[in-house]
């Protein structure tokens, strides 16, 4: 069974430290996404990445960062937590075949207090 | 600019009625693809469906079906004889050229079925 996992579930951190949330994929797929989702606002897109190394701003970049090192896993980084950055956040990675067909993880709740 | 709009927030049923979610959706490419994922209390999001712009051709899968229709940008599920086990979020998305084919969603729809 295909699988996208974020490292924790629940998260706790105060403002201004530095958060990095992991996702890791094993479906060998060339794309993956950082999404974060808000009640009424439904998903919007930090950053993704097409390729190792490769990073592409989304939607909303600011206050966050990306590194993918290697294909299979695709790192968020919060520099320096804020309050406004409590949310759920969602990895989510697609193959290049073209379908577009995203493969979600199960999310990280991010508390900043 | 691309957008989806789901404008109904929450839906409350009752089991076995039908219902339909409305998603509509904006923009100016020719090559799109329109999505629908569910979204269950465990958090994880779930692909439902893909339709390309070319093929405005109802699907149905079981309880489930979808009525594409270009004229009015629309991409509606409805949900026959719904089921407690329906009880979810349902998010429309939309995928195109301009954007570089990232998906963006819609706000989400809170579909509640009552025993």
């Amino acid at each position: 069974d295909v699988k996208v996992t974020q490292s924790s579930r629940y998260l706790v951190k105060r403002t201004g430290e530095k958060v990095f949330l992991e996702c890791v994929q094993d479906m060998d797929h060339e794309n993956m996404f950082w999404y974060r989702q808000d009640p009424g606002l439904g998903l919007r897109l930090i950053y993704f990445s097409y390729d190792v190394k490769m990073k592409e701003k989304g939607d909303i970049p600011e206050g966050y960062s990306v590194s993918r090192e290697k294909k299979e896993r695709f790192s968020l980084i919060l520099e320096s937590a804020s309050t406004n950055q409590t949310s759920m956040y969602l990895c989510a990675s697609s193959s290049e075949d073209g379908d577009e067909k995203l493969f979600f993880g199960s999310g990280t709740q991010l508390s900043v207090l | 600019a691309q957008k989806v709009t789901q404008a109904q927030t929450e839906i409350s049923v009752v089991e076995k009625e039908d219902v339909t979610l409305d998603c509509v959706y904006e923009t100016r490419d020719t090559t799109y693809y329109l999505f629908w994922y569910k979204q269950p209390p465990s958090g994880e999001l779930v692909f439902l469906i893909r339709r390309n712009s070319f093929d405005e051709q109802n699907e149905i899968s079981g309880r489930y079906s979808w009525n594409f229709q270009k004229s009015t940008s629309s991409f509606n599920f409805t949900i026959t004889a719904s089921q407690v086990v329906d009880s979810a979020v349902y998010f429309c998305a939309l995928s195109g050229w301009t954007g570089g084919f990232k998906t963006i969603f819609g706000a989400g729809t809170r579909l509640f079925v009552k025993a």
